[in-house]
């Protein structure tokens, strides 16, 4: 399973766009990028999911470059509902149904 | 939301004990999960099931045991509670269509205290 990395925290304000990048070197071929929401006392929440270049949802835009070995997740104008722990998942899409979680991002938005 | 559902939501339990931790699900969805969370460990995978009594170990596997003897119910088994086993877990459960979304719905979560 590849491993990601992403930073520990983020600060932003409320209707800043805040990127968060991850970084996945060892990425397979068959792997997709997934990225999950959680807030506290709550269980994970998927946001998005994407193979390579752009995705677009009603949540959140997801930018894979051509060589995949990292991905952004997007969030536009974020308000402090936005504030909550953030996870890129990689995942193999061959019949693999285990996902690995590592330590996410932990976003904070200031009024 | 998924219909997803963990009994007991919290649990107090002495060190020995043992420990069982249910998970129930109205989606008739072929694969189950056990998580646990802790503090600078993010989310780690316990255990899995993929159909009725068809089960494999995850990442964390030591001192649990699972069982799905139906395929709305999961369940995860602390034979004897050890403190190292305080967290959070959370039961997680896949639609057919994730193995090309990685898209998985989570529980509430059981916070577990261990005495």
């Amino acid at each position: 399973l590849a491993k990601t990395t992403q930073p520990i925290s983020m600060d932003s304000y409320e209707g800043q766009e805040v990127n968060i990048t991850c970084s996945h070197n060892n990425i397979a071929t068959n792997d997709y990028i997934t990225w999950y929401q959680q807030f506290p006392s709550q269980g994970p929440r998927f946001i998005i999911q994407g193979y390579k270049t752009k995705v677009t949802n009603e949540v959140a835009s997801l930018f894979i470059p051509a060589d995949r070995k990292s991905s952004t997740l997007s969030l536009p104008r974020v308000s402090l509902s936005d504030t909550a722990v953030y996870y890129c998942l990689v995942f193999s899409g061959a019949g693999s149904y285990q996902l690995t979680f590592g330590k996410g991002t932990k976003l904070s938005v200031i009024p | 939301d998924a219909g997803i559902t963990q009994s007991p939501r919290h649990k107090v339990t002495e060190t020995g004990t043992p420990v069982t931790l249910r998970c129930h699900q109205t989606e008739n969805h072929r694969y189950m999960y056990w998580y646990r969370q802790d503090p600078g460990h993010g989310l780690r995978l316990i255990h899995y099931s993929y159909g009725v009594k068809d089960t494999d170990k995850g990442e964390v596997s030591d001192g649990y045991s699972v069982s799905r003897s139906k395929t709305e119910d999961f369940l995860l088994t602390l034979e004897s509670a050890t403190s190292s086993q305080t967290s959070v877990y959370f039961c997680a459960i896949s639609p057919p269509n994730s193995g090309s979304t990685g898209e998985l719905f989570f529980g509430e979560g059981s916070r577990l205290t261990v005495l």
